[in-house]
């Protein structure tokens, strides 16, 4: 267990759809990066918080967008779904980048979209 | 885009055997990681070797690092069926980002 948690485990949904998906870091953990795992384009990173700021942004579509609060966990928002976008989100923690930068991640949260 | 790129991409052995999983990546790093996921699950950490590291171990894991060649090796010696899952290489770039880019993936199947 890598005191990462993730809401829902799964979700099933419809194109065209709305989702949230919501990450709680570890504690003291002021970093939060979003990953997207698919079969087709493997592991991508989408984007990063620091402590309640973006300060890194990857291959994140515009439909996409992400926000970390001042609890520190974070919520990935999906909107106008489309069937490319079913994958496993995963969210990691890390107490400060850094240049030793281990991620702890959790258990994900398994989108399909139908 | 990935940057790491492991080979094989699936590895079947015996338990008791060792496994060798190979990543290569493009640009210069600070660190290299490996991770492991069982199937559909989460990544879990399994070591990390920084740029001015040539080798390291942790149990049963040993991993290699040759910035010349950009590449790295993980060695799993004396493997058992609960190795089995998919294993990870990732880097992260020089520079100050902390955004890790992840090969493919090997999956190691370790048969009883």
């Amino acid at each position: 267990d890598s005191g990462v948690t993730q809401t829902p485990k799964h979700l099933i949904t419809a194109t065209g759809q709305r989702v949230t998906l919501r990450c709680s870091p570890r504690s003291g953990d002021l970093s939060v990066y979003w990953y997207q795992q698919s079969l087709d384009q493997g592991l991508q990173f989408l984007i990063q918080y620091y402590n309640g700021e973006e300060r890194a942004k990857g291959n994140i579509l515009e439909r996409f967008s992400a926000q970390q609060f001042p609890d520190l966990h974070s919520e990935l928002n999906l909107s106008s779904l489309e069937l490319g976008d079913s994958a496993l989100y995963f969210c990691a923690s890390n107490p400060l980048g850094g240049r030793y930068n281990e991620q702890f991640f959790g258990p994900g949260t398994r989108l399909t979209v139908l | 885009s990935q940057q790491g790129e492991e080979d094989p991409q699936a590895l079947s052995i015996q338990e008791g055997e060792n496994a060798t999983m190979n990543c290569s990546y493009k640009t210069s790093i600070n660190n290299l990681q490996w991770y492991r996921q069982n199937s559909g699950r989460g990544l879990v950490h399994l070591i990390l070797i920084r740029s001015n590291e040539r080798e390291k171990h942790s149990g049963r894991l040993r991993v290699t690092l040759d910035t010349s060649k950009k590449s790295s090796s993980l060695l799993i010696t004396a493997s058992r069926a609960a190795d089995t899952a998919s294993y990870f290489c990732a880097t992260d770039a020089q520079g100050g980002s902390e955004k890790l880019v992840f090969g493919k993936g090997t999956k190691l199947t370790v048969n009883p």
